[in-house]
Order: structure tokens, then C-alpha cells, then sequence
């Protein structure tokens, strides 16, 4: 079946530095993944998406990198804010997703 | 644009009891797709809607039930409720189900049963 996880629940990083949060999928997901991140009382909101035929994708100051090899997804967040403490989290089309990582940029 | 909207935005209800939650979808918008969010199982899909037809299906039981109408507004029901249907209930809006544009999420339901 298809499944998508994280890695790590919590994430806790200086403001102005890299995050990387993780996220490892199963052999039948989806052809295109998404990363989302939802703050406190909000729905998720669109960060950025990859396709399988692609293994790195740029946005403004996020990066999502795709290892078909191990199955594993990656979202990196450049010079860390506050504004970014949120959940992330990872999904596999429309319909799977991983739990979630809780981001605490601490000034 | 305006953003997708979900009413009520809050509810409660006890057991036993049935729901109906309203998502108005991105203006232009033909898919609609519902999810129930909990601590516990984190994000889960329920079903989407695409031009009044039912597109894909998640792992629920039968007492959850969906449509939309022909101006893709979207209505989910959960009938029999309960204690675990708890949750935030999303929905979220796309273009074109068909090819996995963008997904915009609404505000969400937060259904308390008691």
C-alpha cells in the first residue's frame, strides 16, 4: 500500500539557521509529493511539490530533494525564522501523508 | 480570489447524532477533497469530488458519506456518530484533479462528539 512518514516529530533550530526535515516513503506512492506546512488553528498550506522524474526542486528559500533510490524525501528551509515554527509535513499525492514535524525556530 | 471556506467552522455534537459540513471551494475550482485530521493518525483522506462525481476514495467506513454540486461546492456527512470522529475535518480545493495541481486547504471543521 502507500504510506509516508517523517522522521522526527520534533525539530528545534536558531533562528538564521538550515532545517532539514525529513520524510521516507513506501514502494507504491504517489508519482508527485508535496510539503505542507499548517500553523496553530490554520489548514495546511502548500510549501512546494517535486515529481518523481525530478530529485531536487527550488523555491524561495526551501528546497525539497528526492531520493528514489531510498525512498526518501526531504525539505530544506534556509536561514530558519520565526515566522517558520510551524508542522510540516509530507504527502504523496492527494491522498497520503506523514504525521508531521513540529518546527521551533528559537531567536 | 478568496480562499476556501468551511462552515461551521466549530461543532459539537454527541452520539449517535449526524453532521453536515459545507466546503465552498477556490472560485473556478472542480475538485474537492476531504480529510479528517486527529493527533493520533495525522492527516487522512477521505474522499474527492471532481464535476459532481466521486474520483477516489479513502479508508473509512461507510457512515461518511460526500458530494458536490454542480458549482462544486462540496457537502460531507457523517452519520451515527461517534467519540472517535473528533477531529478537524478539511477540505481542500484544486483545479484539476487529473493532473495534481496545487491542493488549497480551508480553515477546517473542528467536530467535537460527546
Amino acid at each position: 500500500g502507500e504510506s509516508v512518514g517523517l522522521h522526527l516529530p520534533t525539530l528545534s533550530v536558531q533562528e538564521g539557521d538550515n532545517s532539514i526535515i525529513n520524510c521516507a516513503y513506501s514502494n507504491s506512492a504517489s508519482d508527485y509529493f508535496i510539503w505542507y506546512k499548517q500553523e496553530s488553528g490554520k489548514g495546511p498550506q502548500f510549501i512546494i511539490d517535486i515529481r518523481s522524474n525530478m530529485d531536487k526542486r527550488q523555491g524561495q528559500r526551501v528546497t525539497v530533494l528526492l531520493n528514489k533510490t531510498v525512498k526518501h524525501l526531504s525539505l530544506q528551509i534556509a536561514a530558519t525564522q520565526p515566522g517558520d515554527s510551524a508542522v510540516y509535513f509530507c504527502g504523496g499525492g492527494k491522498s497520503t501523508f506523514g504525521d508531521g514535524t513540529t518546527l521551533t525556530v528559537k531567536p | 480570489k478568496a480562499g476556501v471556506t468551511q462552515t461551521p467552522r466549530y461543532l459539537i455534537k454527541t452520539r449517535g447524532q449526524q453532521v453536515t459540513l459545507s466546503c465552498s471551494p477556490i472560485s473556478g475550482h472542480r475538485s474537492v477533497s476531504w480529510y479528517q485530521q486527529t493527533p493520533g493518525q495525522g492527516l487522512q483522506f477521505l474522499f474527492e469530488y471532481f464535476s459532481e462525481t466521486q474520483r477516489n476514495k479513502g479508508n473509512f467506513p461507510g457512515r461518511f458519506s460526500g458530494r458536490q454540486f454542480s458549482n462544486s461546492r462540496s457537502e460531507m456527512n457523517v452519520s451515527t456518530l461517534e467519540l472517535g470522529d473528533s477531529a478537524l475535518y478539511l477540505c481542500a480545493s484544486s483545479g484539476d484533479s487529473l493532473r495534481g495541481e496545487t491542493q488549497y486547504f480551508g480553515p477546517g471543521t473542528r467536530l467535537l462528539v460527546l
